[in-house]
């Protein structure tokens, strides 16, 4: 089975702009859970989608939305860019019947903003 | 919030030696998984623990989960250099809602 795909791979951004990044989870997995990578503050969970639901929130501000569409591909939406987003936007898939699944990440989108 | 703390943050060691990083929480936790970073990669999963107690082999790793869920160690025996990277545990915490808690992350260093 291909694996999670993300785009793009890179992204370069100035403060105030909005950005949307693309996950394709692997082939039959319904659950996508989206992380933030940075140096200080580690792998944080954003949210997590499941069936095109929302199934669980991070402690992240309302500018970071995301949603999930019926082929189980989803995108987040940060807005309103500041510095301190840029980072490494990961995706993991898994099956989503158990919370207990073994998440698949992808090779994550690497956000600078300016 | 529900945390995972993981410790050390670095370590470097001579290719040989053997390296342990460990996970602790002040609450019991439902479960550990153990991920595997190498530079410039995603994380990519090496097992999963549930069980009080439980230990696991992945030929020179072994895993294991305390008794009292709190704490988990991973140890590598005899490291190589493709041994380096950044190791994190990760947990469903207490309250097995689905966010997935990642420790702060271990980073090995082998010097061949």
């Amino acid at each position: 089975k291909a694996g999670v795909t993300q785009t793009p791979r890179y992204l370069i951004k100035t403060r105030g702009q909005q950005v949307t990044l693309s996950c394709s989870p692997i082939s039959g997995h319904r659950s996508v859970s989206w992380y933030q990578q940075t140096p200080g503050q580690g792998l944080q969970f954003l949210f997590e989608y499941f069936s095109e639901t929302q199934r669980n929130k991070g402690n992240f501000p309302g500018r970071f939305s995301g949603r999930q569409f019926s082929n189980s591909r989803s995108e987040m939406n940060v807005s309103t860019l500041e510095l301190g987003d840029s980072a490494l936007y990961l995706c993991a898939s898994s099956p989503g019947l158990l919370l207990t699944d073994t998440q698949y990440f992808g090779p994550g989108t690497r956000l600078t903003v300016l | 919030g529900q945390q995972v703390m993981q410790i050390p943050q670095y370590q470097h060691v001579q290719e040989g030696e053997d390296f342990t990083t460990y996970c602790n929480s002040s609450t019991t936790l439902s479960n550990i998984q153990w991920y595997k970073q190498r530079p410039g990669g995603h994380p990519v999963f090496l097992i999963q623990l549930v069980k009080s107690g439980e230990v696991k082999k992945q030929k020179r790793l072994t895993f294991q989960f305390g008794e009292a869920k709190k704490n988990s160690s991973l140890h590598i025996t005899a490291t190589q250099t493709t041994d380096v990277g950044t190791y994190f545990c990760a947990s469903l915490g207490s309250s097995n809602t689905g966010k997935l808690i990642f420790g702060q992350g271990t980073t090995l260093q082998v010097k061949p």
